[in-house]
Formats: structure tokens, sequence, C-alpha cells
């Protein structure tokens, strides 16, 4: 049972254009979500989170947008470089007794110069 | 600030042989993860640790994994005996606030 779902496994952008990353989830009960940004053979790095309670957080580039009725939320990275190439993780934070995160598989990001 | 640290960093075993991991987590972080990442899949959590006791071990497949965090420090990961599937990255993270993990580089680990 897959809570949360990133449906795209790729995406290929141009250097200054929008890259635009979407995830999906099905657990009413998430209290926040993040998206971390992984480069091969290191480990995730946390980019930008927003609150449920919230349906807009931006950081520089980044924008994160949530659309609690439709359980959708989206990474906005403007302009794209490079260096933003990796791939994009979309997670999901349970409340309660055991705290923890559920990740969605990842999207590939290819900025092309 | 120290980042977390794992070792090794990669590993190949063939089946039914044991392997252990070790994460030592950023100074100060009482919540530490360890996380079994497949290829092409997200990052699924095997345990949780406050401290050096366990919050959450649902997902531990717990007749070949084990895991201990003695003096709620370092941490270990064992599997045994190690079957083909369990070839995965296997990550920490530690964390002072739950909602910001911080992760090591990962091991990545191959059944053969």
């Amino acid at each position: 049972d897959q809570q949360v779902k990133q449906n795209s496994p790729s995406l290929s952008v141009q250097e200054g254009r929008i890259s635009i990353l979407n995830c999906d989830y099905t657990n009413s009960m998430f209290d926040y979500f993040l998206w971390y940004k992984k480069y091969p053979a290191e480990g995730p790095t946390f980019l930008i989170s927003i609150s449920s309670i919230k349906d807009k957080n931006e950081d520089g580039r980044f924008t994160v947008f949530l659309n609690k009725s439709a359980k959708h939320l989206s990474l906005h990275i403007v302009p794209s470089q490079p260096g933003d190439s990796a791939v994009y993780f979309c997670a999901a934070h349970t409340q309660g007794g055991s705290e923890k995160l559920v990740f969605g598989k990842g999207m590939k990001l290819t900025v092309n110069p | 600030e120290a980042g977390v640290a794992q070792s090794p960093r990669y590993k190949i075993i063939e089946k039914r042989q044991s392997v252990a991991f070790w994460c030592n987590p950023i100074s100060g972080h009482a919540t530490l993860y360890w996380y079994q990442q497949i290829l092409g899949q997200g990052p699924k959590l095997l345990i949780q640790f406050q401290n050096n006791g366990v919050v959450d071990d649902s997902q531990l497949p717990k007749d070949r994994f084990s895991a201990e965090r003695l003096k709620g420090v370092d941490s270990t990961l064992k599997i045994q005996p190690a079957k083909l599937e369990d070839s995965a990255v296997y990550l920490c993270a530690s964390s002072s606030v739950p909602d910001t993990q911080y992760f090591g580089p990962g091991t990545r680990l191959t059944v053969l």
C-alpha cells in the first residue's frame, strides 16, 4: 500500500526554465510534507517542507504547493540550474505515537545546460 | 558540524552470510533511524530509536535483522543470514526534532 506516490519517474528541463515535480498521497493524517534531494552515492538531503495547515512555502528558487482537497503537492524550481539535477523524494510525516517519514519512489530531474 | 557517518560504504557478500553496518549520528541527536532503500524505491523505515530505546521496529524483518543503539549514540544494524532480496542501500539518519532528518551517505549492500 503506497501512501506517497510520485508517478513520474523522470523529468528533463532546460536550464532557466521551471521544473515542476508532483506528489500525491492517500493518508489524510499526514501533518507535514517534505522534499529531499539525493545525488548519486550520497544520502538524501532536506530541501523544503510544508505544514498541512499551509498551502504554500517558498525558499529561494524552491516553492512547495499543497492542495489538501486533492491530496497533492508539488515542488517548483525556478529557474532550474544544472546543479539541480538529482533524484527528488517526496516524503510525508505521520503524527502520533510513532513519528516517521513515508517516502515516495523518487523522481529523477535532469536540467540540461 | 559533522554529519551522520556510516561504514562501510560498500559491502559484497554471498547469501546466507552475515553482515553488520555501523552508524554514528550527529552529536546530540536523540533520534536515530535505519532505512532500507531498494533500487528504484524510496527509503523504507526499518527501525527508529529514541536514545537507546526502540520506538518503531514494525517493518524490521526480525527473523534476520537486528539493531542496537548502545549508550544512545552509535548504532549497528545486522543481517544474519542475508538473502538476495536484501541487496539495497542502508541509510542511517538522525534528528533532534521530528521534522528534519539528516541522512548519512549509506551503505550499498550487494548479496550474491
